[in-house]
């Protein structure tokens, strides 16, 4: 068990619907990172956020937004789902930028 | 920018035998490197990971790995596999300094079989 809770383990819903994925991460972890991983992309990163702060975006569509609320917890918005839009979705905390990254069991979006 | 090639998308080996994952790295800047488990239907574990010093680095369950920096490489070994080996493995680069978003590579399936 790494400490990182994400919930819901599995997610089915269909196109252009919206969801929501959360991630708590470890105790006194500070950053959480968002990673999406697709048999056709393969392990891609999202975002970052550090203490409530976005610090650092990667392949992240405009259809998906983050945030880090106040208890550090952090929540992935997806919304005008796609089919393509399938695929495990990773949160990962570190207690600070630069040191070892926890992931969590990771979220099983499926839309159909 | 950082980028990862994973060479062998699956290694088949018989149980016991040695086994080496290979790994080679793209980066323009001073990287960290690591090796990434995923079991089936489970997140991903951390095995090992270079940061500075000793290029020779032990992880967990046997496996070391060793940072060659003159072939940008960091290829994963294990002397003696074992089936609940049996599993991907994702080399990954970050950079030193920054925001130390992690670069995955496409993962090494490991199966292993008696």
């Amino acid at each position: 068990d790494s400490g990182v809770t994400q919930t819901p383990k599995h997610l089915i819903t269909a196109t252009g619907q919206r969801v929501t994925l959360r991630c708590s991460p470890r105790s006194g972890d500070l950053s959480v990172y968002w990673y999406q991983q697709s048999l056709d992309q393969g392990l891609q990163f999202l975002i970052q956020y550090y203490n409530g702060e976005e610090r650092a975006k990667g392949n992240i569509l405009e259809r998906f937004s983050a945030q880090q609320f106040p208890d550090l917890h952090s929540e992935l918005n997806l919304s005008s789902l796609e089919l393509g839009d399938s695929a495990l979705y990773f949160c990962a905390s570190s207690v600070q930028q630069g040191t070892e990254a926890f992931f969590g069991q990771g979220t099983r979006l499926t839309v159909v | 920018a950082q980028s990862v090639t994973q060479l062998d998308s699956q290694v088949p080996v018989f149980e016991e035998a040695p086994v080496e994952l290979r790994c080679n790295y793209s980066s323009s800047v001073s990287v960290y490197l690591f090796w990434y488990v995923q079991y089936p239907n489970q997140g991903l574990q951390l095995l090992l990971k270079y940061l500075s010093g000793s290029t020779l680095v032990k992880g967990i369950n046997g496996f070391e790995a060793e940072f060659n920096k003159s072939q940008t490489s960091f290829h994963l070994r294990k002397p003696s596999v074992h089936i609940s080996d049996t599993a991907e493995y994702f080399c990954a680069v970050s950079e030193s300094t920054g925001f130390q978003k992690l670069v995955f590579g496409t993962g090494t399936r490991l199966l292993v079989s008696p």
